[in-house]
């Protein structure tokens, strides 16, 4: 089956203690992206990669790392979390690199994650 | 740099009936495409429906319908003969291709809820 995997679902954690939020896909897509959902902001995106070792910041990377060092695995690293790092994240990827945006954006299950 | 605004946080629909969800974007591009995402209370991101700026003929998907207009910026939502199982939070959404990096910019979201 197809799909994107993101684990944990669920995590509470303390303020600076390292966590990494893993991501991976089985469908051979190029482009993979982090967003983070926020009440009343909606998804925002932040970090991308267009492939293998190629990543860069979207809208709201401070506080995030990621890698691409496989083409199906794209996690996202919090070096020292803080409260307002609270929030519910998705990866996504796509089969293109930007080259025809109708294509669809496949989603993982999303992670809750509390930073106290 | 593009926005979507979706200004009705809620809205409430009775089943069976119709109802539309109003999304606005802003962007200087003239190719692009708009998406609206169902986000039921299991957090999975649903694509719903898809719409290329290209193309005249607006978007259907069964019982949902979009209202495409590209002056105006305007791309709206509608779903015939609700269901309780269409109770969820709608994002609009945008994306262009032929970008670096192909992000999708999402509305504020709305959440809708169906009463039987």
């Amino acid at each position: 089956e197809a799909q994107v995997t993101q684990n944990p679902r669920y995590l509470i954690t303390v303020t600076g203690k390292k966590l990494t939020v893993t991501c991976s896909q089985n469908m051979n897509h190029e482009y993979m992206s982090w967003y983070r959902q926020d009440p009343g902001l909606g998804l925002r995106q932040i970090y991308y990669s267009m492939n293998v070792e190629v990543t860069d910041k979207g809208d709201v990377p401070e506080g995030y790392k990621v890698s691409r060092k496989e083409k199906r695995n794209f996690p996202l690293i919090l070096e020292s979390p803080s409260p307002n790092q609270t929030s519910l994240y998705f990866c996504a990827s796509s089969p293109t690199g930007g080259a025809d945006g109708s294509t669809e954006a496949f989603f993982g299950q999303g992670t809750r994650l509390t930073v106290v | 740099a593009q926005t979507v605004t979706q200004s009705q946080p809620e809205m409430s629909v009775q089943e069976a009936e119709t109802v539309t969800l109003s999304c606005t974007y802003d962007t200087s591009e003239s190719d692009y495409y708009l998406f609206w995402y169902k986000q039921p209370p299991s957090r999975q991101m649903i694509l719903v429906i898809r719409q290329e700026a290209y193309k005249q003929q607006n978007a259907t998907e069964n019982r949902f319908s979009v209202n495409f207009q590209k002056a105006a910026k305007s791309f709206s939502l509608k779903i015939s003969d609700s269901q309780l199982g269409d109770a969820a939070m709608y994002f609009c959404a945008y994306r262009t291709p032929l970008r670096a990096n192909s992000k999708l910019t999402f509305g504020k979201g709305i959440t809708l809820s169906v009463r039987p």
